[in-house]
């Protein structure tokens, strides 16, 4: 099955600074799902994203579905150290696809 | 408290042995999905339902099967055909008409 093109793979960064993270697809989805993960812990959904073009924020987070549907960002301000854990696209096309994810790190 | 519920948390097998993962969800979703997460990769479907009774392989189904004989309730197996097994094991769920895909904690299972 595919897997989605998800980078950067890791970011250590500074508390207080902003992170961007991005997926690609090689395919158009009709949904891009962006998850958190801590280690060990099921995946907690942050922001669905249901067409082109679409800016969606939850608290720091937002989220953007690409004009052309292949593809979907994530940026979130001024990390704090709970920020820390692995983020995760998923895009719906006949059933879902993953990322690879990104691992963030906050140093305080 | 709605939600969807995996145990064991940690489950130990020796080799050559089958044994049955539990996915239970109180969300009244009508599908569920069974999906294994290894490190450095996305996650890669094994099974899904979409009701009850009913049930479709998906990318890396050899060696698991599945049931689905209520609505809440979609266990897994992972039988001694499964090679590498060891591995942390999500089961999700997803409300009939909406998009949006709901996890389980996981299971982590390790085959010594």
């Amino acid at each position: 099955g595919q897997q989605l093109n998800q980078s950067p793979q890791s970011m250590f960064i500074q508390e207080g600074e902003d992170v961007s993270m991005n997926c690609t697809s090689s395919s158009i989805f009709n949904t891009w799902l962006w998850y958190k993960q801590d280690p060990g812990e099921g995946p907690v959904l942050l922001i669905a994203l249901y067409k082109a073009g679409e800016l969606t924020s939850n608290g720091r987070l937002t989220a953007q579905f690409g004009i052309t549907r292949k593809d979907s960002f994530l940026n979130i301000s001024a990390s704090i150290p709970s920020d820390v854990g692995i983020y995760f696209c998923a895009g719906l096309g006949n059933q879902f696809y993953f990322g690879t994810g990104t691992s963030l790190t906050v140093i305080p | 408290d709605g939600g969807i519920t995996q145990s064991p948390k940690y489950l130990f097998r020796k080799e050559g042995q089958n044994v049955t993962l539990s996915c239970e969800q109180n969300l009244n979703h009508d599908a569920m999905y069974w999906y294994r997460q290894d490190p450095g990769q996305g996650l890669r479907l094994i099974y899904y339902s979409q009701i009850v009774n009913d049930f479709q392989k998906g990318d890396i189904a050899e060696g698991y099967s599945v049931s689905r004989e209520k609505k809440e309730s979609f266990p897994l197996t992972v039988t001694s055909a499964q090679k590498n097994p060891t591995a942390f094991y999500l089961c999700a769920s997803r409300e009939g008409g909406y998009n949006e895909q709901f996890f389980g904690p996981g299971t982590r299972l390790t085959v010594l």
